[in-house]
């Protein structure tokens, strides 16, 4: 079956500009993840979905970050205004249920480049 | 707060080699285990995990792994390296007994070269 898909796979946006990230889990899948991975970086968590509740945000690094998953889907992460330090690799991750024991699977990422 | 420590950045083995990536956590409880594996391109691919009980455990592509609570280690094995497990690898964390918490802790990983 298909897994997790994110779009675009890569993003150049200029200092200042929004972006928009999109994620589409494994449907069916409950919990939702976003990480960002800088280069030569673990994956560091950003937020977690349950449905469509944000259930933990402790993660965004600013308030420039939003995450939304409107219909317990598909996600969009959006940056606004953004920074050279926000370029990195954007993970998304869906497991089946909540909690540590499901298994996490993980989309290709998006690579933004903020220049 | 829980952390996870992959000391090397980069190893090279020879095909055919034994393999050891090391990894070490800070967590005050028994935590939950986890190694990744990252391809050029591709998402991370969960290799195995560990929750409880026997601390030795096995994964996937022949890898298996061995949680020390003495050392606070998990370190990953494999007996005989392939020229396709040239990857990143990634060991990760996740507390279990703090409410709520879902997400994993990552290191910052360990770069597989494979020579012929």
């Amino acid at each position: 079956g298909a897994g997790v898909s994110q779009s675009p796979r890569y993003k150049v946006a200029k200092r200042g500009q929004d972006v928009a990230l999109r994620c589409d889990p494994i449907s069916g899948h409950v919990s939702l993840f976003w990480y960002q991975q800088a280069l030569g970086q673990g994956p560091e968590f950003l937020t977690y979905f349950q449905n469509e509740a944000q259930l933990d945000k402790s993660g965004l690094p600013s308030d420039r970050f939003f995450a939304e998953r409107p219909e317990g889907s598909v996600s969009t992460l959006k940056i606004q205004r953004t920074q050279q330090e926000d370029s990195a690799v954007y993970l998304c991750a869906s497991s089946l249920v909540g909690g540590l024991v499901s298994e996490q699977y993980f989309g290709p990422g998006t690579r933004l480049t903020v220049t | 707060a829980q952390s996870v420590t992959q000391p090397d950045i980069h190893i090279t083995v020879s095909e055919g080699a034994s393999l050891e990536l090391r990894c070490n956590y800070s967590y005050g409880a028994t935590p939950y285990l986890f190694w990744y594996v990252q391809s050029p391109g591709q998402g991370l691919q969960l290799l195995l995990k560990y929750f409880s009980g026997d601390t030795l455990v096995q994964g996937i592509k022949g890898f298996e792994a061995e949680f020390k609570r003495s050392q606070s280690s998990f370190n990953l094995r494999k007996p005989s390296v392939h020229w396709s497990d040239a990857a990143e690898y990634f060991c990760a964390v996740g507390a279990p007994d703090q409410t709520g918490a879902n997400n994993l802790f990552f290191g910052t990983g360990t770069r597989l070269t494979v020579i012929p």
